[in-house]
Order: structure tokens, then sequence, then C-alpha cells
């Protein structure tokens, strides 16, 4: 079956710093979708990337699709304690259905 | 309004009992989803409606039974659950069933006893 890994499963970070997070995909993606999770809180939206290499940027927040459409990353330029949260990524398959396959996440911590 | 409601917010139940969660959206979504998600886990996809009608069922055992009475109302009705039943129940909607980003409800987290 399709899997979506994600590393690092947790990061701990100072305030200020940069955070990366890298999804991979067992399978080829017709896009890709990120979602935060803050601790008790449920996932939202962050942005899909669907084009093969395609960047797009959202103030601190880099998102990249690989041209191989089966990898992504999320990096977060200068931390700050309002990150904080799990971070998913979420593969849409070749099959056309709505089925997403979330990556395992990757938990931010932020030291102050 | 741009929010998918979930009632209730907690739930306790016995091995025994029939109890039903409930979502709802009023943004014209033609989408609906529930997923489950353990402690420290990713969303797991339990079931998919496009257009009121079920499109996905990612093998989910029959103590499982989701309904959908009408375009904004989505419901999960529980029966003789297990204790590793015990999750985070979470319903999103998306505009169209291809693709599109998916709206969360806050969850409804049901402790099996």
């Amino acid at each position: 079956g399709q899997q979506v890994m994600q590393i690092p499963q947790y990061q701990h970070v100072q305030e200020g710093e940069d955070f990366t997070t890298y999804c991979n995909s067992s399978t080829t993606l017709s896009n890709i979708q990120w979602y935060k999770q803050r601790p008790g809180g449920h996932p939202v939206f962050l942005i899909q990337l669907v084009k093969s290499g395609e960047v797009k940027k959202q103030k601190r927040l880099t998102f990249q699709f690989g041209e191989a459409k089966k990898n992504s990353s999320l990096h977060i330029t200068a931390t700050q304690t309002t990150d904080v949260g799990t971070y998913f990524c979420a593969g849409l398959g070749q099959t056309g259905a709505n089925n997403l396959f979330f990556g395992t996440g990757t938990r931010l911590t932020i030291i102050p | 309004d741009t929010e998918v409601t979930q009632t209730p917010k907690h739930l306790v139940m016995g091995m025994t009992n029939k109890k039903s969660l409930k979502c709802e959206q009023h943004m014209g979504h033609r989408a609906m989803y529930w997923y489950k998600q353990k402690a420290k886990k990713p969303p797991e996809l339990m079931f998919v409606y496009s257009y009121e009608k079920l499109s996905i069922n990612e093998s989910v055992p029959s103590r499982f039974s989701p309904e959908c009475p009408n375009s904004s109302l989505l419901n999960l009705h529980l029966h003789a659950l297990q204790p590793e039943d015990s999750a985070l129940y979470l319903c999103a909607s998306s505009q169209w069933t291809s693709g599109n980003e998916q709206f969360f409800g806050p969850g409804t987290r049901l402790t099996v006893l």
C-alpha cells in the first residue's frame, strides 16, 4: 500500500533557528498537501503543491515538491513560538480518488 | 461560515453501547470524510462521502457505520466498540472530491471502556 514517511519524527529548535521537515512517498503523487496540527487541535491546511519541482512561499514557510513528485519539504525560517505543532504532509495518489495519505508527521517544539 | 463542527467533543462509552458522532458543514462542500487519529499518529482515513454517497471505505470494521443524511451532515454510528477504538475522530470536508484542501472539524475524543 501507499506509504508516506516524514523525517525527522521530532525536532527541537531554539527560537529563531530554521526548521525543515522532509516527506517521502513510496509512489508518485498527483499532488501533495501540508497541514499543521497544534497540540490538542485539529489539522489545518497550509498549502497544496501540484506541479513537479514546484516551490511556494508563505511568509517564513517555503514548500517544495520534488521533480519526481515523490518527495516534498517544508522549511521554516527563523522559527517562532507560534510555529509549535506537528506538520503533516499528505499525498494524493494518482488514482483520482480524494483519499489523502497522511505522512507520519514531524513534531516541532521551540525552546524560547 | 467556514468551519466544520463536530459533536460531542468528548464521549465515553462502554463496549455494549450504541452512540453516534455528528459532523456539520455549511460551506457547500460536496465531499465529507471521517478520520481516526491515535495519539502521536497521523490521521487515518476511514470513509469518504462524495455527493452524499459513500465512495471510499478503507476496510473499516462494521462496528463503525457512516451515514450522510444530506450534503451538510455526516454521522458516524458506533456499536460494540473495543477499547482499541479509543481515539480522536475527525470529520473533514472539501469542495470537491478531487485534490482539494480539506477543512477539519475539532474532533470527538472517544474513550471506550
